[in-house]
């Protein structure tokens, strides 16, 4: 099956740096969602993106929907050692409850 | 407080040996979804059900089989077929379109 090109697969940074990373992909979705995955654990959801364009936030976390729906930014400001984990995007197509995987950026904090 | 349950946390499993792996939901979720992740990579599908007594095969059945006989309830066999299935195996549900939740994984080792 298709998964989503996500990029960067890894990042190693300085606490307090703001951090970037996006996932595309070459089809149209409908539904674009950022997960966040802790070592041994399930990825819990993010942010939540349903309309091309949209930009969202969700504490220092800010996500955008590409406006021609095939791609999708993640943007983390002021980093904290708290934000290591494995960040994956989901897409979901206009009909269906499937979802597509990037693989994953894995993120580090150096404090 | 709802969510999904999965069971157990860690499962060893011999040569030649059946294995099941529990996902409980209480979220009253239609829909469930069981994925397999392997180091480093993303989420891949092995089989969803979208109701009761339904079930289809996602990106890499071979191996594996399921039940839906509750809607609350969605195991996962892992058969003698599935030649390399040290994985970390997480369980996921929905209702409608919204996003999936997942639960916090099994992870399953050969002896």
């Amino acid at each position: 099956g298709q998964q989503l090109n996500q990029s960067p697969q890894s990042m190693f940074i300085q606490e307090g740096e703001d951090v970037s990373m996006n996932c595309t992909s070459s089809s149209i979705f409908n539904t674009w969602l950022w997960y966040k995955q802790d070592p041994g654990e399930g990825p819990v959801l993010l942010i939540a993106l349903y309309k091309a364009g949209e930009l969202t936030s969700n504490g220092r976390l800010t996500a955008q929907f590409g406006i021609t729906r095939k791609d999708s930014f993640l943007n983390i400001s002021a980093s904290i050692p708290s934000d290591v984990g494995i960040y994956f995007c989901a897409g979901q197509p206009e009909a269906g409850n499937m979802l597509t995987f990037g693989g994953g950026t894995r993120l580090m904090v150096k404090p | 407080d709802g969510g999904i349950t999965q069971s157990p946390k860690y499962l060893f499993r011999k040569e030649g040996q059946n294995v099941t792996l529990s996902c409980e939901q209480n979220l009253n979720h239609d829909a469930m979804y069981w994925y397999r992740q392997d180091p480093g990579q993303g989420l891949r599908l092995i089989y969803y059900s979208q109701i009761v007594n339904d079930f289809q095969k996602g990106d890499i059945a071979e191996g594996y089989s399921v039940s839906r006989e509750k809607k609350e309830s969605f195991p996962l066999t892992v058969t003698s077929a599935q030649k390399n299935p040290t994985a970390f195996y997480l369980c996921a549900s929905s209702v409608s379109r919204q996003p999936q939740h997942f639960g916090d994984g099994t992870r399953l080792s050969i002896l």
